[in-house]
């Protein structure tokens, strides 16, 4: 069964600390995608990368970065926390060129105190 | 940029009522896809419409794709408890680009 897995369920982190949110996807998907969901708002993009070392803005890029260095992993990174990005983040994968639905992990939930 | 808006936010519905989600793109879409998210869960891929006024079923689901492919909607018939959660459509404009998703419909169904 294709698996996306998220680091964390629940975290808890300080205004000002740099945060770095993980995600691993077992099925070798070129593409994966950096998500927040927020009451009312849905999903947003925040990055996305077609492949290794690729990475393109999303809707909401501001307050964040991405690194993905190896196919299987794509990391977002906050450099400096803030209580605006509380929020629950989802990682999503898909495999490139082909419509089918992405795939996604079962989230973080990232509290900014 | 692209946006998709979906209607309603909310719906609450006896158990054995039909329920109806709309979603609308301001630009013609690729193809749009529909999502379901059980409470406390992720967002799981239930089905993607390409074709002008595609009409797929899926048990008690029936999703459309307008002609125009601008619009696609939901029906679920004879809602059950199970049925509960939100649901999301997500438009791509070029096939193989990115999906924009749309606000979400949540679904609370009383027995």
């Amino acid at each position: 069964d294709v698996k996306v897995t998220q680091s964390s369920r629940y975290l808890v982190k300080r205004t000002g600390e740099k945060v770095f949110l993980e995600c691993v996807q077992d099925m070798d998907h070129e593409n994966m995608f950096w998500y927040r969901q927020d009451p009312g708002l849905g999903l947003r993009l925040i990055y996305f990368s077609y492949d290794v070392k690729m990475k393109e803005k999303g809707d909401i890029p501001e307050g964040y970065s991405v690194s993905r260095e190896k196919k299987e992993r794509f990391s977002l990174i906050l450099e400096s926390a803030s209580t605006n990005q509380t929020s629950m983040y989802l990682c999503a994968s898909r495999i490139q060129g082909v419509n089918y639905g992405y795939t996604f992990g079962s989230g973080t939930r990232l509290t900014v105190v | 940029g692209q946006q998709v808006m979906q209607i309603p936010q909310y719906q609450h519905v006896q158990e054995g009522e039909d329920f109806t989600t709309y979603c609308n793109s301001s630009t013609t879409l690729s193809n749009i896809q529909w999502y379901k998210q059980r409470p406390g869960g992720h967002p799981v891929f239930l089905i993607q419409l390409v074709k002008s006024g595609e009409v797929k079923k899926q048990k008690r689901l029936t999703f459309q794709f307008g002609e125009a492919k601008k619009n696609s909607s939901l029906h679920i018939t004879a809602t059950q408890t199970t049925d509960v959660g939100t649901y999301f459509c997500a438009g791509m404009i070029r096939a193989g680009n990115m999906l924009t998703f749309g606000g979400g419909t949540r679904l609370m169904v009383k027995p």
